[in-house]
């Protein structure tokens, strides 16, 4: 059936460094894909999403690049900060349904 | 700027209680969801809805029903609560998909403690 894995947590790293979480897809068709953030304490907010192969999504410097050949929607970002420290959910649309992946825990020190 | 409400933040209720919690929403969306949230289980999905008064079972049903008797407001019923449903709950509501992207906006969620 559709789903979605994600990288396992938690991650810690040093403030300024490079962040990738890892995300990869299960699903026929042609989904959406989202990652979203949850700061400590609050729901979740989207970060960033892409809608079709190829896609790059971005914002506040994180990125994502929708790539069907690998079924993956990896998240990056060149220097993280402190603020930064949350969790972040992989998600998968398909149209019928919404998928979360089981979230990682990021800590950023500085 | 969307909104999505949740009744209470924080909510302790004793083993075998009644517990409604409430999600309003003002965008005007079809669908709206709960959800719970445990550590290592990442979000689960209890309930969701298209519409007013109708209702679909998610991944985890059991010991919950839902109510939807307004389009903006979608609520979570615990009959009987139990230790074991002491949990993070999260609402969230979208538009109906087309086949594309269907964004889900959440509230701030409920952290609800069953002693």
């Amino acid at each position: 059936g559709d789903s979605v894995t994600q990288m396992e947590g938690p991650v810690t790293l040093s403030e300024e460094a490079f962040l990738t979480i890892n995300c990869t897809y299960t699903a026929t068709g042609y989904p959406s894909l989202f990652w979203y953030v949850q700061y400590p304490g609050e729901g979740l907010q989207l970060l960033l999403k892409a809608t079709k192969a190829d896609d790059k999504g971005s914002n506040k410097g994180f990125e994502a690049t929708y790539r069907k050949e690998t079924t993956s929607f990896h998240l990056e970002k060149g220097s993280v900060q402190v603020s930064d420290s949350a969790v972040y959910f992989c998600a998968l649309d398909t149209g019928n349904q919404f998928y979360f992946g089981t979230g990682t825990s990021l800590t950023v020190i500085p | 700027d969307v909104k999505v409400t949740q009744s209470s933040r924080y909510l302790v209720k004793r083993t075998g209680e009644k517990v409604f919690l409430e999600c309003v929403q003002d965008m005007d969306h079809e669908n709206m969801f709960w959800y719970r949230q445990d550590p290592g289980l990442g979000l689960r999905l209890i309930y969701f809805s298209y519409d007013v008064k109708m209702k679909e079972k998610g991944d985890i049903p059991e010991g919950y029903s839902v109510s939807r008797e307004k389009k903006e407001r979608f609520s979570l019923i615990l009959e009987s609560a139990s230790t074991n449903q002491t949990s993070m709950y999260l609402c969230a509501s979208s538009v109906p998909g087309q086949g594309t992207y269907n964004e889900q906006f959440f509230g701030p969620g409920t952290r609800l403690t069953v002693l």
